[in-house]
């Protein structure tokens, strides 16, 4: 089974719809990060969080907000579509006390918004 | 606040012809580095990662890279491309000290395609 779960895998939605993508990790980390993924713009942080009570903004939060549910959940919700936040979103995961920061990610979120 | 900089945006190369894909990086003190890579429709794949120690580092599908401070760079390289090899690669640095060793930046990614 993946480390890195993402649900769902695709979805398109119109817009001013609400838009809850949801990630689920077994690797016991405590660190979990959003980004989305445009065309020639690589991957850019949405937010991230160290633990269940610590949430952070990342360069481009924005149109989004965050809940850490558990150690092992974190969800990314759009409140209200709109057609530029079409993307790839990934979800990652990284040790708290790993030395070299490695991130590991899910197959990500392919997002359409009409 | 560190950045990367892929200078190559697309790069295509022939089957079994060597590659190096090239990643320069801006952080004021010791960098982690990262490459990793996005095959089409898929997730990331951690190819290697530097943090330390010897500065030439050796990862997955045959795939190396050299850190050189002096340069600021961590560039990747495979002596013979596979078919299989195309696909976007991403370099990536993170801080390296103290509580805020939480983020990833990364490149905008190299498309790289393989000709028969």
């Amino acid at each position: 089974d993946a480390d890195v779960t993402q649900t769902p895998r695709n979805r398109i939605t119109k817009t001013g719809k609400r838009i809850m993508l949801e990630c689920s990790q077994t690797k016991g980390h405590d660190r979990m990060y959003w980004y989305r993924q445009d065309p020639g713009l690589g991957l850019r942080l949405i937010y991230y969080s160290f633990d269940v009570k610590d949430i952070n903004k990342g360069e481009i939060s924005d149109g989004y907000s965050v809940s850490r549910q558990a150690q092992a959940k974190f969800s990314l919700s759009l409140e209200s579509a709109i057609p530029n936040q079409t993307a790839l979103y990934f979800c990652a995961t990284s040790d708290l006390y790993g030395r070299d920061n490695e991130q590991f990610f899910g197959p990500g979120t392919r997002l359409t918004v009409l | 606040a560190q950045s990367v900089t892929q200078p190559d945006i697309h790069i295509t190369v022939s089957e079994g012809a060597s590659l190096e894909l090239r990643c320069n990086y801006s952080y004021g003190a010791t960098p982690y580095l990262f490459w990793y890579v996005q095959s089409p429709g898929q997730g990331l794949q951690l190819l290697l990662k530097y943090f330390s120690g010897d500065t030439l580092v050796q990862g997955i599908k045959g795939f190396e890279a050299e850190f050189k401070r002096s340069q600021s760079s961590f560039n990747l390289r495979k002596p013979s491309v596979h078919w299989s090899d195309a696909a976007e690669y991403f370099c990536a640095v993170g801080a390296a000290s103290g509580g805020s060793n939480y983020k990833l930046t990364f490149g905008k990614g190299t498309l790289l395609t393989v000709n028969p």
